[in-house]
C-alpha cells in the first residue's frame, strides 16, 4: 500500500530554536496533505491543510507564523515550528490524500517533539 | 500504520436513514476515537470513548465499544446529506501516545 514517511520520528531541541518536520508520500503524489497535533492520549487536532503550490489553510487558533507549512512538491510537505517553546512539545502527524474527492488517506508515523 | 479495520468500506443510504459503521482492532486500547473527513478537508474529531466505557452519545452520534470483541460501532441517526464523508476510527494503546487509524468507511447520503 501507499506509504507516507515522516522525519524525524522524534526530536529534542532547546527552547527558542526552530525545528522542521518533513512529510513525504513515497509512492504517490499528494496534492493535499494535512498536519495534526496530538497531546498525550488526546484526540488528534487538525492544524492546517497544505496544498501543493499554494499557501496552507490554517485552522482557527493555530498561529501561522509559529507553524510554517510549505508544500513545495507533490510528494513533500514540511512543518517548521519556529522559536519552539516547551508548550509546543507534542506529537505531530501528517497525512496525505491520494487522488481527489474520497481519495484514500494515508498517515505518517508521527514526529514527537520535545522542547527543553 | 493502519491496523484497524472499518467495515463496510463504503456505504450508501437514503437521507433520513440510520448509518452504522464498525471498527475492529487488534491490541488492548486506552481509548478509541472516531473521526470524519469531508472532501478536501483534514480529519475532524467526532467522539472519544474510553476502554472502561461501553456507550457514548453526542448529538446524532452513538458509539459503542466492546473490548472483549475488540470492536466499536458508530451509529449516525437520521442521516443528512451533509453527513457524506469518510469516517475513521483510531485507537490509542496503553503505552503509546500516537493514534492508529483504520482505513475508513466512505459514507454517501443520498438526498
Amino acid at each position: 500500500g501507499a506509504v507516507v514517511s515522516q522525519h524525524p520520528s522524534w526530536v529534542i531541541c532547546k527552547s527558542g530554536t526552530s525545528v522542521k518536520i518533513e512529510c513525504r508520500s513515497l509512492d504517490f503524489q499528494a496534492t493535499t496533505m494535512f498536519w495534526y497535533r496530538q497531546f498525550p492520549k488526546q484526540s488528534l487536532m487538525l492544524m492546517a491543510t497544505s496544498n501543493e503550490g499554494s499557501k496552507a489553510t490554517y485552522e482557527q487558533g493555530v498561529e501561522k507564523d509559529k507553524f510554517l507549512i510549505n508544500h513545495a512538491s507533490l510528494t513533500l510537505s514540511t512543518l517548521t515550528v519556529t522559536s519552539a517553546h516547551p508548550e509546543d512539545s507534542s506529537f505531530y502527524i501528517c497525512s496525505a490524500e491520494m487522488g481527489s474527492w474520497a481519495g484514500e488517506l494515508f498517515f505518517g508515523e508521527g514526529s514527537r517533539l520535545t522542547v527543553l | 500504520s493502519q491496523q484497524g479495520e472499518e467495515d463496510p468500506q463504503a456505504l450508501s443510504i437514503q437521507e433520513g436513514e440510520n448509518a452504522t459503521m464498525n471498527c475492529s482492532y487488534k491490541t488492548s486500547i486506552n481509548n478509541l476515537q472516531w473521526y470524519r473527513q469531508n472532501s478536501g478537508r483534514g480529519l475532524v474529531h467526532l467522539i472519544l470513548i474510553r476502554s472502561n466505557e461501553r456507550e457514548k452519545h453526542s448529538g446524532r452520534l452513538r458509539v459503542t465499544l466492546d473490548t472483549s470483541k475488540k470492536s466499536s460501532s458508530l451509529l449516525i441517526t437520521a442521516s443528512r446529506a451533509a453527513d457524506t464523508a469518510s469516517y475513521f476510527c483510531a485507537t490509542v494503546t496503553g503505552g503509546a501516545d500516537g493514534l492508529t487509524f483504520g482505513k475508513g468507511t466512505h459514507l454517501i447520503i443520498q438526498p
